[in-house]
Parts: C-alpha cells; sequence; structure tokens
C-alpha cells in the first residue's frame, strides 16, 4: 500500500527540548509539506521541499529546521526556540506533475510539550 | 502573502444542500483546492478547479471564479457522515516554487 506514514502519533516532551518528527512516503512524489494545525485553525505551512537536498520557508518557519537527504523522507525538527510548539503537526506529499497538486496527508502526530 | 475567507461554520439538514464560499487575495494565482477534515483526521483532496466554471465530482461540486478570486464548494443530497470540517486552498506561485496555503476551515455540522 502507498502513502505516508507518520511516527509516532502522540509525542510528549519537556520544554526546552528539541524533538524530530518523522514522516516517509512511498508514493514516489517529489514535494513534500509540513503543516502545523491549531484547534479550530487551519493549516498552516512550516517548510516544503521540491527536489531532495532543497526546502523552502513556509509561513511560520521560525523555530523548526527540516532536511531532505531522501526523496522519502522529510523529517521536521521543533527546536527549543519554537515559542508554543503544542499542536496537531501534518506531513503532505505531492507530485508535481498533473493538474490539481494534489497533497496527500499522513494521519499526524500530536506534541504537547510541557 | 495570501488571504482566504471561508465562514467559519455551518449548520444544514441532512438530505439538504449547502454551499461553503471562499473568497481569497493572492498573486502568482494557479488553482483553488477543498479539502475535508473530519476531527481527529488528516485532510483528504475533494476537488481542484484552475479554470472559472464548475466541476462536479459525484455528490460534491466546486466552481471557480478568477476574475472574483471566490470559489465555493456545493454539498448535495448532505449525509450525516459529511459533518467535518472543510478548507479551500490556493495554490500559489512563490519564487521559483509553488505552495499551497489553506484557509481557516468551515466546520460543517449536519443535523437530521
Amino acid at each position: 500500500d502507498g502513502g505516508i506514514t507518520q511516527s509516532p502519533k502522540y509525542l510528549f516532551r519537556k520544554e526546552g527540548q528539541n524533538v524530530t518528527l518523522s514522516c516517509e512516503q512511498n508514493l514516489n512524489h517529489d514535494a513534500m509539506y509540513w503543516y502545523r494545525q491549531d484547534p479550530g485553525q487551519g493549516l498552516r505551512l512550516i517548510y516544503y521541499s521540491q527536489i531532495v537536498n532543497d526546502f523552502q520557508k513556509g509561513d511560520i518557519a521560525e523555530g523548526y529546521s527540516v532536511s531532505r537527504e531522501k526523496k522519502e523522507s522529510f523529517p521536521l525538527t521543533v527546536t527549543s526556540a519554537q515559542k508554543n510548539p503544542t499542536a496537531f503537526y501534518l506531513c503532505a506529499s505531492s507530485t508535481l506533475a498533473g493538474v490539481s497538486y494534489e497533497q496527500y496527508f499522513g494521519p499526524g502526530t500530536r506534541l504537547t510539550v510541557t | 502573502g495570501q488571504s482566504l475567507e471561508q465562514p467559519s461554520e455551518v449548520t444544514a439538514v441532512e438530505g439538504a444542500i449547502v454551499q461553503i464560499n471562499c473568497t481569497y487575495q493572492t498573486s502568482g494565482f494557479y488553482g483553488l483546492s477543498w479539502y475535508q477534515q473530519h476531527d481527529g483526521g488528516a485532510p483528504t483532496f475533494l476537488s481542484y478547479n484552475a479554470l472559472d466554471g464548475l466541476e462536479e465530482t459525484g455528490r460534491f461540486s466546486s466552481f471557480l471564479s478568477r476574475s472574483d478570486s471566490y470559489g465555493y464548494l456545493l454539498l448535495q443530497e448532505l449525509q450525516m457522515k459529511d459533518s467535518a470540517s472543510y478548507f479551500c486552498a490556493v495554490r500559489v506561485r512563490s519564487g521559483g516554487y509553488q505552495k499551497v496555503t489553506f484557509g481557516i476551515g468551515t466546520k460543517l455540522q449536519v443535523i437530521p
């Protein structure tokens, strides 16, 4: 089965610790994205990547970092510099061919920092 | 930057028709997408409009007017399982890249 996996589903961390969220896809998609969702809010773009070893800041990149060493993988690190890290994090991927650029989402990681 | 506006909540009766509007302000516009998200779940793609007009997929239809920077999602024959949040999203050119910006979502409640 092709799809996107994110792990873990729930993550708890103490304030001041960096934490890395995993995102893997086997859809052979070129583009990958990280979004943050807060209760009752839309999806806000953190980082995106359209090719290996290249990525772009989204609308709320401060306090986050990413890497894209492999086409299949796009891990997100939430650093201690992120002032309000508790949120639902969603990873997505899409092809860059075709028309719709439909994004396929993983199940998400719910991060709680106390 | 981009901005999108859509109603925060809509309530409709099972079996009825509901329209969720989306207006946007952006540059480098390519197209408008719609996604559905059930509570606690991941968003799933519903439709995409790059050109003016109506696209129909089963009970769902999506409309775009590029000149008015406006689109809507039409849900017909509403079912209880349609209770979810619906997001419009614009695909735009950003430098040499393309990115997608989502609206805040419309929470649809379908009542018996």
